[in-house]
């Protein structure tokens, strides 16, 4: 079972606007910077979003990130089929001195 | 631009050590604010954080394998090496070496990844 809580699944139709969830605690994404990873199928995760809601180079404004006490947020906007991928969170964990991830969330676009 | 790549075995036997190498360009492990890390994947399962290592040589370890691993550097190559001892069909994954950016020690986020070594633990 993860540290972190993430849906198993959502879906969403094209074009349409969705938010992955991202549940901890104090230890973990209270006190943290949290990063998001999209992992397409078949391949490696690929960074997403880091420092809560920061954006690599190359990476379309149609992702963003936030994070509210112990909780963070992914979402997308304007899906588009090429965004089906299980989506990751993860953090640093100061109570077990560990890097942990969500236990994924797969996106389907309708 | 930064690469890595994983290799290893491909099949181990339950009791074996496991010996895992990351090969990587493009940033140097004697930089300040750099690391590399190993996580593992099993197959349709989450990502599982395993092992840091970072350019002072600062090492992490998963606490729930933390007596199992062990992770080296070796900056003059370019590599950084994973051990894993007593194999069980567990560990049976795709193990990731990524590049780790550092915020504040010891966190951070892996912001590039190498495309994954299948390994399989079976006798």
């Amino acid at each position: 079972q993860s540290v972190l809580t993430q849906p198993p699944s959502v879906s969403a139709a094209p074009g349409q606007k969705v938010t992955i969830s991202c549940s901890g605690s104090s230890s973990n994404i209270g006190n943290n910077y949290v990063a998001w990873y999209q992992q397409l199928p078949g391949t490696a995760p690929k960074l997403l979003i880091y420092d809560n809601n920061k954006r690599p180079s190359g990476i379309p404004d149609r992702f963003s990130g936030s994070k509210s006490g112990t909780s963070a947020t992914l979402g997308i906007t304007g899906l588009q089929t090429g965004d089906e991928a299980d989506y990751y969170c993860g953090t640093w964990d100061s109570s077990l001195s560990a890097e942990v991830f969500g236990g994924g969330t797969k996106l389907t676009v309708l | 631009q930064i690469t890595l790549k994983e290799s290893g075995p491909t099949l181990v036997k339950p009791t074996q050590t496991l010996t895992l190498t990351c090969n990587f360009s493009g940033f140097s492990l004697s930089t300040s604010g750099v690391g590399v890390g190993w996580i593992r994947q099993p197959p349709g399962k989450a990502l599982e954080w395993l092992a840091l290592i970072y350019w002072n040589d600062d090492k992490r370890y998963s606490p729930s394998l933390k007596t199992r691993l062990t992770i080296t550097k070796d900056t003059s190559k370019n590599l950084v090496v994973l051990t894993m001892t007593n194999a069980d069909p567990a560990d049976t994954a795709t193990y990731y070496c990524a590049h780790r950016a550092v915020v504040i020690m010891p966190h951070g986020y892996f912001d590039l990844w190498g495309r994954g070594t299948l390994v399989t633990v079976s006798s």
